[in-house]
């Protein structure tokens, strides 16, 4: 079983609506992120959490809102989607920070149309 | 403030050939580590290798070897003997100490490897 599963894999929505991208570990690790992927751009740092109910922003947060109520699940918001939050979103953990490197989910396909 | 360039956006070479992927860092700490990560045409991401600051030996696996210079702030994989299952898009990152483990990216080279 993967230690990590993002959902939905693929999302297409309509400018305007909000959306909830989900990000669920199995391994208890303390650290959970929210990366961005877009061409050109590598992969940008949304939001990130240190702990339940512990987060912080990243480089890119605007327009996005995250939730943290079990170590299990990091929550990523789009309040209003736009076009350009077309993207590939990236949920990743780390048991000791910075130290041993991230596992990443397999990521979500979001379309704003 | 971290940053992390990857000069050379895309390579490409033929199977046998040795390829190296270049990455230099950006930090104003003393402590620091910093990682390979592969994504292939899959679009998984998958960790590779890890450094930290204080150790400046050069890792050997198999096909795949790192060479860490701090005096240039280089953190440089090289392919021997390339293979069509290594073309994938390569990521350079760094996170500094005490920074609850945030990484910034590079922008990622894509090497292409045809038979």
């Amino acid at each position: 079983d993967a230690g990590i599963t993002q959902s939905p894999r693929h999302k297409v929505t309509e400018t305007g609506t909000p959306v909830t991208l989900r990000c669920h570990q199995t391994e208890n690790h303390r650290y959970m992120y929210w990366y961005r992927q877009d061409p050109g751009h590598g992969l940008r740092l949304i939001h990130y959490s240190y702990g339940v109910k512990d987060t912080d922003k990243g480089e890119v947060s605007d327009g996005y809102s995250v939730s943290r109520s079990k170590t299990e699940d990091f929550l990523l918001t789009l309040e209003s989607a736009t076009s350009s939050q077309t993207s590939v979103y990236f949920c990743a953990i780390s048991d000791s920070g910075s130290f041993f490197g991230y596992t990443f989910g397999s990521g979500t396909r979001l379309t704003v149309v | 403030a971290q940053k992390v360039t990857q000069a050379q956006t895309e390579i490409s070479v033929v199977e046998k050939e040795d390829v190296t992927l270049d990455c230099v860092y950006e930090t104003r700490d003393t402590t620091y580590y910093l990682f390979w990560y592969k994504q292939p045409p899959s679009g998984e991401l998958v960790f590779l290798i890890r450094r930290n600051s204080f150790d400046e030996q050069n890792e050997i696996s198999g096909r795949y070897s790192w060479n860490f210079q701090k005096s240039t702030s280089s953190f440089n994989f090289t392919i021997t003997a390339s293979q069509v299952v290594d073309s994938a898009v390569y990521f350079c990152a760094l996170s500094e100490d005490g920074n609850a483990g945030k990484s910034t990216f590079g922008d990622g080279t894509t090497l292409t490897v045809k038979p």
